[in-house]
């Protein structure tokens, strides 16, 4: 089973503070998307990426993939309460394990006004 | 309305009674997995199928079983549960294993 590793799991900050989650795995994966969920609902896809050193922005999210597709970072520039939540890390190995998703442990984010 | 839509939302049963949790998703996707969700653990996928008449197990399949007989529906049958498999389960559907997952709301089940 491949593993993701995601930090920190509890973020609490101000609003109008950058925070960036880590995701990593000593394992290779073909794709890695990143989902938000909030209490009582299921996860929300925000970003897919599938190549190596490829970045995406939403708004004020910035998403990397790093270049050997190990690893991948979540940055938020001045965050907002709306953006309290739970985020989570997905990685797909692909090849003969094309349907498999492993998830990573989430990371908790309080914003605080 | 594109959406997965899972039955029923909560269940509390005893260890041991089999039960079904249903999943339908109405936007003609190949895909559909089954996840739970335990604190500090994230979402562990428990089985997927590809298409109808394909699964395939996932990190967590025992004591789980499913079925893929339409395109539409993906049930999980525990057939004999036991209290550590009280969760919190999700479905999800996409049109292909990369795409976008859309999730259902959730079903929390206690088995006592």
């Amino acid at each position: 089973t491949q593993l993701l590793e995601q930090s920190p799991q509890f973020l609490s900050i101000q609003e109008g503070e950058n925070l960036t989650v880590y995701c990593n795995s000593s394992s290779v994966f073909s794709s890695l998307q990143w989902y938000r969920q909030e209490p009582g609902e299921g996860p929300v896809l925000l970003v897919t990426v599938v190549t190596g050193g490829e970045v995406k922005k939403l708004k004020r999210l910035t998403f990397q993939f790093g270049d050997a597709r190990k690893d991948s970072s979540l940055h938020i520039t001045a965050a907002q309460p709306g953006d309290t939540g739970l985020y989570l890390c997905a990685g797909n190995p692909g090849g003969t394990s094309y349907g498999k998703l492993t998830f990573g442990q989430g990371t908790i984010l309080t914003v605080h006004p | 309305e594109a959406q997965v839509t899972q039955n029923p939302r909560y269940l509390i049963t005893v260890t041991g009674k089999k039960l079904t949790v249903t999943c339908s998703q109405n936007m003609n996707h190949e895909y559909m997995s089954w996840y739970r969700q335990d604190p500090g653990l994230g979402l562990r996928q428990i089985y997927y199928s590809m298409n109808v008449e394909v699964t395939d197990k996932g990190d967590v399949p025992e004591g789980y079983k499913v079925s893929r007989k339409e395109k539409r529906n993906f049930p999980l049958i525990l057939e004999s549960p036991s209290p550590n498999q009280t969760s919190l389960y999700f479905c999800a559907s996409s049109l292909l294993g990369l795409t976008e997952a859309f999730f259902g709301q959730g079903t929390r089940l206690t088995v006592v």
